[in-house]
């Protein structure tokens, strides 16, 4: 079974500029996560759907941060204008619903330098 | 909102010794708990869950975590270190559908 996919793998780009993330979750995974992850802290959720709705979005900064999930599967996570403070590892994770014992699967992230 | 501490930032133990991790819950239901390995440069591999079947929870790799009620604590172990261990290791809780993380714990093993 293939694993949760993530594109690029990474990323440099200087501060003000866009940039824009891809995720494909796991086949007939409901659920989709994406997590910002800053260097030496644990995963920090962003925004979380349920098949093409939002279930969650309260940390994610709607000012510069834009995620969509069409049609249910992959979904692109998008920053504009890019800080510094956006300096990350972005990672996605899908699990079958959104029960409390489902296992998330997380994919290999996106690390991103913004300069 | 419930939330995970992991205690030290950084282990380092020898090859063949024990490896202990410890992490401790804030919940005032029963919680549902993780514990997640990050190698590096790779994302997010679930060790173990905790769901209340049993309070002694196995995983992969030889790792195993005891739930303690009395004690809010969900250690992780395993008897002997091999050299693939190191990596990242982070506990997590599930609360409101949310998973929120420790700040994770270091693990060096030394030859």
């Amino acid at each position: 079974e293939a694993g949760v996919a993530q594109s690029p793998r990474y990323k440099i780009i200087e501060k003000r500029q866009s940039v824009a993330f891809w995720c494909n979750p796991i086949s007939g995974h409901a659920t989709l996560y994406w997590y910002q992850q800053i260097l030496g802290q644990g995963p920090k959720l962003l925004i979380q759907f349920q098949n093409n709705g939002v279930v969650d979005d309260s940390q994610l900064p709607k000012d510069r941060f834009s995620a969509e999930r069409l049609k249910g599967v992959d979904s692109t996570l998008k920053i504009q204008p890019a800080k510094l403070e956006d300096s990350a590892v972005y990672l996605c994770a899908s699990s079958l619903g959104l029960g409390n014992t489902d296992t998330q699967y997380f994919g290999p992230g996106t690390r991103l330098t913004v300069l | 909102a419930q939330s995970v501490t992991q205690l030290g930032s950084h282990v380092s133990v020898s090859e063949g010794a024990l490896v202990l991790l410890r992490c401790n819950y804030s919940s005032s239901v029963p919680p549902y708990l993780f514990w997640y390995v990050q190698y590096p440069n790779q994302g997010l591999q679930l060790l173990l869950k905790y769901t209340s079947a049993a309070t002694l929870v196995k995983g992969i790799n030889g790792f195993e975590a005891e739930f303690k009620k009395s004690e809010t604590s969900f250690h992780l172990t395993k008897p002997s270190a091999h050299m693939s261990d190191a990596a990242e290791y982070f506990c997590a809780v599930r609360d409101d559908y949310k998973l929120s993380f420790g700040a994770g714990t270091t693990v060096t093993v030394r030859a």
